[in-house]
């Protein structure tokens, strides 16, 4: 089952703060988010886990609701490498050992002067 | 570390014709994943190798699409024949699967495929 990201598209000026949304309607072990730039291969950023904390990545960051199966991604104070498309990928089930990802069909990041 | 390495990077066929995406992932990675990207539904996963054997394939969109991994530094999707619609950018990942511990994915350069 594809999570729904939201929105779809945002562009915010150097310096704002963006917060990018991921909503799945199955249980999920885990959540992890990627950033693609034009014409490259996603890159990992971070993961979270069913039970675990709130992760952190500089001033990227993100949380974990396991019973509403959501997840967000925060950037804060944004930079203009933080340009491109942001995607979540969701592992389905309780048990951790499923391992394949389901990703959503992601969020355009633009970041202006 | 040289990362997950794919080639070819780019491939133009005519429609009919046999094509073979080679992956080679990162050294100690015994998952092993093949996605395809298009605008209209993203990244999709097609197939799914843990430790050499095919776990998930699911994905695979019907008989023209296969995939291999005879050892553990190398994997093949093949497309046989191929079709205008096959036409996306195929992405190879890797990662470690161990224990119920859990890490992000190595995504590959992909290959761009354009079938005319």
């Amino acid at each position: 089952q594809q999570p729904v990201q939201s929105p779809q598209a945002v562009i915010l000026r150097e310096g704002e703060d963006a917060v990018i949304n991921c909503s799945s309607s199955k249980a999920l072990y885990s959540v992890h988010w990627y950033r693609q730039k034009h014409g490259e291969a996603p890159v990992f950023l971070m993961i979270l886990l069913k039970g675990g904390e709130q992760k952190g990545h500089e001033k990227i960051s993100a949380s974990f609701n396991e019973k509403k199966q959501q997840s967000s991604l925060y950037l804060t104070a944004s930079q203009l490498s933080y340009s491109g498309t942001y995607f979540c990928g969701t592992e389905e089930g309780s048990g951790g050992s499923n391992y394949k990802l389901t990703f959503g069909k992601g969020t355009l990041l633009t970041v202006n002067p | 570390d040289a990362g997950v390495i794919q080639s070819p990077r780019h491939e133009v066929t005519e429609m009919g014709q046999e094509v073979t995406l080679r992956c080679k992932p990162i050294s100690g990675h015994n998952s092993l994943f093949w996605y395809r990207q298009t605008m209209m539904r993203g990244l999709e996963l097609l197939i799914y190798f843990n430790n050499n054997v095919p776990i998930d394939d699911s994905g695979m969109p019907e008989d023209r699409f296969s995939a291999k991994m005879p050892n553990a530094s190398f994997s093949t999707l093949k497309i046989q024949p191929s079709e205008p619609r096959d036409s996306a950018v195929y992405f190879c990942a890797s990662t470690l699967t161990v224990g119920g511990r859990h890490y992000g994915y190595t995504f590959g350069s992909g290959t761009r495929l354009t079938v005319v």
